[in-house]
């Protein structure tokens, strides 16, 4: 089976810092990797995904990550944060191949004016 | 765009009532979820569907079961709800092959 720990479940950063949100997975098999996002009083939206190829991947509103797999990592970052970047970010991990998703339990950051 | 529509944003119910939670997405995907949402635990998958009439368990099924009769409606039914069942749900279809679940916006579930 797979799972998934988010390592801070609140990060606090000030508006233009950079930011890096921690995953890291369990998994005996391939897998294919995910960063949602949700905004207050909404539903997920996907960020980014990892499906193969490039270990780098860019998503949605500038933010990036980097599939390790040695490490069994998939860190969010993002350079330059904005105010409106404040929300939940939950890392996701589902089987190659799959439907269905694991999820960690969620960081949620928040951006200091 | 895709879209996911849930029924209701809020509802409230009493203990022992039974529930209907609805869900529509309008992109012809054969696979669709629902998920709990609580502070701190995530997502948790309560059950799955990939296909009408087919239904598979999730991780946390005990109290709930599933209902898809076309392609494009899901529904979840607490048959008698409990306190415990107060949560966020939320519903989700799935669009192949690019592997990424498209969400409703949330029912925020009360039960007193």
């Amino acid at each position: 089976a797979q799972s998934v720990t988010q390592l801070d479940s609140q990060v606090p950063v000030f508006e233009e810092a950079p930011v890096e949100l921690r995953c890291n997975y369990s998994s005996s098999v391939s897998v294919y990797l995910f960063w949602y996002v949700q905004y207050p009083n909404q539903g997920l939206q996907l960020l980014l995904k990892y499906l193969s190829g490039s270990t780098l991947v860019k998503g949605i509103n500038g933010f990036e990550a980097e599939f390790n797999k040695s490490q069994t990592s998939f860190h969010l970052r993002k350079p330059s944060v904005h105010i409106s970047d404040t929300a939940e970010y939950f890392c996701a991990v589902s089987k190659t191949g799959a439907n269905n998703l694991f999820f960690g339990t969620g960081t949620r950051l928040t951006v200091i004016p | 765009d895709v879209k996911v529509t849930q029924s209701s944003r809020y509802l409230v119910k009493r203990t022992g009532e039974k529930v209907f939670l609805e869900c529509v997405q309008d992109m012809d995907h054969e696979n669709m979820f629902w998920y709990r949402q609580d502070p701190g635990l995530g997502l948790r998958l309560i059950y799955f569907s990939y296909d009408v009439k087919m239904k598979e368990k999730g991780d946390i099924p005990e109290g709930y079961s599933v209902s898809r009769e076309k392609k494009e409606r899901f529904s979840l039914i607490l048959e008698s709800a409990s306190t415990n069942q107060t949560s966020m749900y939320l519903c989700a279809s799935l669009g192949a092959p690019s592997y990424e679940q498209y969400f409703g916006p949330g029912t925020r579930l009360t039960v007193t």
